[in-house]
């Protein structure tokens, strides 16, 4: 089984600013690893994803994020955001082989501050 | 191309009631995924179709819950004699098959009174 921690729930940035958005898993296999936004009334879009190689993955919209199989990690950044960025982001876990599910955290609430 | 299409965007229910949700997936993908997201958290899975076949029903949380998917395409989520609990957003996804990129519809927002 696996399980996906976002331990911020909210997260302001004034426009311009970097960001960081934090994911952490637990896993008893491997996984691959994604990111998803969801802006205002609209459906789940895929941001990026790891699958395997490079541990840094770039995806849409100038996000970046980096696999630490040590910590556990996923977190996402960008390294100046836009208001376009205000949106729920959503990391997911899925494990590798039999496993056709995507197991989600609870999101944060990206909020761009003019 | 066409998304992950979902119908209807919204539904209002009394207790008690039957409801059918249906998606549209996007045209040659042969898995399907439902998901339910209730408010403040994230997409929990239901169930997942390879095929006409449900390959992983082990999400649905109890038997008033039920989906089909009779000719590999179009998929339906019933639900008997809905409870006030049942009330959240109802996501699609399909991909082009196993271990593939899963891309979500925009969800029916379900509302039991």
């Amino acid at each position: 089984a696996q399980s996906v921690t976002q331990l911020d729930s909210q997260v302001p940035v004034f426009e311009e600013a970097p960001v960081e958005l934090r994911c952490n898993y637990s896993s008893s296999v491997s996984v691959y690893l994604f990111w998803y936004v969801q802006y205002p009334n609209q459906g789940l879009q895929l941001l990026l994803k790891y699958l395997s190689g490079s541990t840094l993955v770039k995806g849409i919209n100038g996000f970046e994020a980096e696999f630490n199989k040590s910590q556990t990690s996923f977190h996402l950044r960008k390294p100046s955001v836009h208001i376009s960025d205000t949106a729920e982001y959503f990391c997911a876990v899925r494990g590798l082989f039999g496993n056709e599910k995507l197991t989600f955290g609870t999101g944060t609430r990206l909020t761009i501050i003019p | 191309g066409a998304g992950v299409s979902q119908t209807p965007s919204n539904k209002v229910t009394e207790k008690g009631k039957y409801v059918e949700l249906r998606c549209d997936p996007i045209s040659g993908h042969t898995a399907l995924y439902w998901y339910r997201q209730s408010l403040g958290q994230g997409p929990e899975f239901l169930i997942y179709f390879q095929g006409t076949g449900a390959a992983d029903d082990s999400g649905l949380p109890n038997d008033r819950f039920f989906a089909v998917r009779p000719e590999g395409s179009v998929s339906t989520l019933k639900i008997q004699r809905t409870e006030r609990g049942d009330s959240a957003v109802y996501l699609c996804a399909s991909s082009t098959g196993r271990q593939e990129t899963q891309y979500f519809g925009p969800g029916t927002r379900l509302l039991v009174l």
